[in-house]
């Protein structure tokens, strides 16, 4: 009964190639994440996503694509893989705020570790 | 979203509290204290949040100062599993994205 899953969990590759991460949340929640944590162990915003609205973080190469077939999937697709894309990336979600209700956690998967040859 | 100063390691033994501090200067009016922690290899775990009141859970307590400014976060009987880096966050309500610091590295002694 997992909240935020996602796969694969481990994934390593060659410079060059394309990949998709997927990420499925059964919380009911509409809005989802991405997040990339580098070897420095930094954490950083890359998409927030809701069924209105994609707020993409202006460092993000436009290599990196989100893609939600439906509300409760955010995939990550990323083309032309290089060296620097190594990293953990977390996927999230969260409820979107509502009046009374302003303020939501966002739950966590336990990330896809990627790792460029 | 305003930042905040954390210290970057702390020890604690089992059994006791450990307090973890959190300077929020900047802190906004409409801005809410959130505290998330991650265990090794684990995506980061959602522990309290709090606007102005303290707040408590079954996971720990948060303390707001009166003036916002700064909070602590307490975990009353540390376990060796609460060793993880723990971050406090502040921002608004919304959908964009939270922005992690460096977070406090906690680590719990036997």
């Amino acid at each position: 009964d997992t909240a935020v899953s996602q796969t694969p969990k481990y994934l390593v590759t060659q410079m060059g190639n394309d990949k998709s991460f997927k990420c499925e949340q059964n919380l009911g929640h509409d809005t989802m994440y991405w997040y990339k944590q580098d070897s420095k162990k930094f954490l950083k915003i890359m998409f927030s996503y809701n069924n209105k609205e994609l707020i993409i973080n202006e460092t993000v190469p436009n290599r990196f694509s989100p893609k939600s077939p439906d509300k409760a999937h955010l995939n990550l697709h990323i083309n032309s893989l290089e060296l620097g894309d190594s990293a953990v990336y977390f996927c999230a979600s969260s409820q979107a705020p509502t009046r009374g209700r302003s303020s939501q956690p966002q739950h966590f998967g336990d990330g896809t570790r990627l790792s460029i040859l | 979203d305003a930042k905040t100063t954390q210290p970057t390691s702390m020890d604690c033994a089992e059994g006791r509290a450990a307090n973890l501090p959190c300077n929020h200067s900047t802190i906004s009016g409409n801005e809410y204290v959130y505290w998330y922690r991650q265990i090794h290899s684990q995506g980061p775990q959602y522990i309290i949040h709090g606007l102005k009141n303290n707040e408590t859970n079954e996971m720990a307590s948060l303390i707001i100062t009166e003036d916002r400014k700064s909070s602590t976060l307490i975990l009353p009987h540390a376990t060796l599993r609460d060793t993880a880096v723990y971050y406090c966050i502040v921002r608004a309500s919304g959908a964009d994205g939270l922005t992690f610091g460096k977070g406090t590295h906690l680590i719990i002694q036997p």
